[in-house]
């Protein structure tokens, strides 16, 4: 139990459907964070929200659409995805963006589009 | 931008082996965290560790920053020892990025 959740684990979809991931953190952090991993490569930053506000999007197509209402919610809201956009998606959290302490992981979402 | 690079790529033991998995970066960083990938995709936090050596159990990891690499170690490995390690390392100003390295493969037989 590291204090972040994910829901759902598995999320399969079509092209053309809508659907959200739910990121939710129970440890008291600031800053959340998304990360995509594709098959057999390393985690690859999305993300970052540090109180609220955005302050990295890292070239992320605007089919992927994050929302932050609060420090301890992150969603990914997905519209129009292609096949490549299959991957597991993990979230994770930090006291502060700039805080030095390690980031703590969620179980991810194992996304497949159809 | 920092590039972590992680040797070797894939690795085979046999149960009961000793193993060290290495972690290079090129350029200094704020820290570094060592993680286990399960089969399952959940990322496990082994190590947070800017400099020095640590032990928990089995495991043990050292980074020199000043020559900017770390180092797991893994004694007596176990199956359960087995799935994906990534190195990851933190940078950055303002957001404290963390970019992780190429991770290397672990099959643990019994």
């Amino acid at each position: 139990e590291t204090g972040v959740t994910q829901t759902p684990r598995h999320l399969v979809m079509g092209m053309t459907n809508k659907k959200s991931l739910k990121c939710e953190q129970h440890l008291g952090h600031n800053a959340m964070y998304w990360y995509k991993q594709s098959a057999k490569k390393p985690l690859e930053l999305m993300f970052v929200y540090n109180f609220k506000e955005q302050t990295e999007n890292n070239s992320v197509p605007s089919r992927f659409s994050p929302e932050c209402p609060n420090s301890s919610h992150l969603f990914l809201h997905l519209h129009t995805l292609q096949p490549e956009d299959s991957a597991l998606y993990l979230c994770a959290s930090t006291p502060g963006a700039n805080s030095n302490q390690p980031q703590h992981f969620g179980d991810g979402t194992r996304l497949s589009i159809l | 931008g920092i590039q972590v690079e992680q040797s070797p790529p894939d690795l085979i033991l046999q149960e009961g082996a000793n193993s060290t998995l290495r972690c290079n970066f090129s350029d200094s960083v704020n820290n570094l965290q060592w993680f286990h990938q399960n089969p399952w995709g959940q990322l496990i936090n082994l190590f947070y560790i800017p400099s020095g050596t640590k032990q928990n159990g089995r495991l043990s990891a050292t980074t020199v920053a000043t020559e900017r690499y770390s180092l797991l170690y893994i004694s007596s490995s176990q199956t359960t020892d087995s799935g994906v390690y990534f190195c990851a390392a933190y940078y950055g100003g303002a957001t404290n990025k963390l970019i992780f390295g190429t991770g290397t493969l672990l099959a643990v037989q019994p």
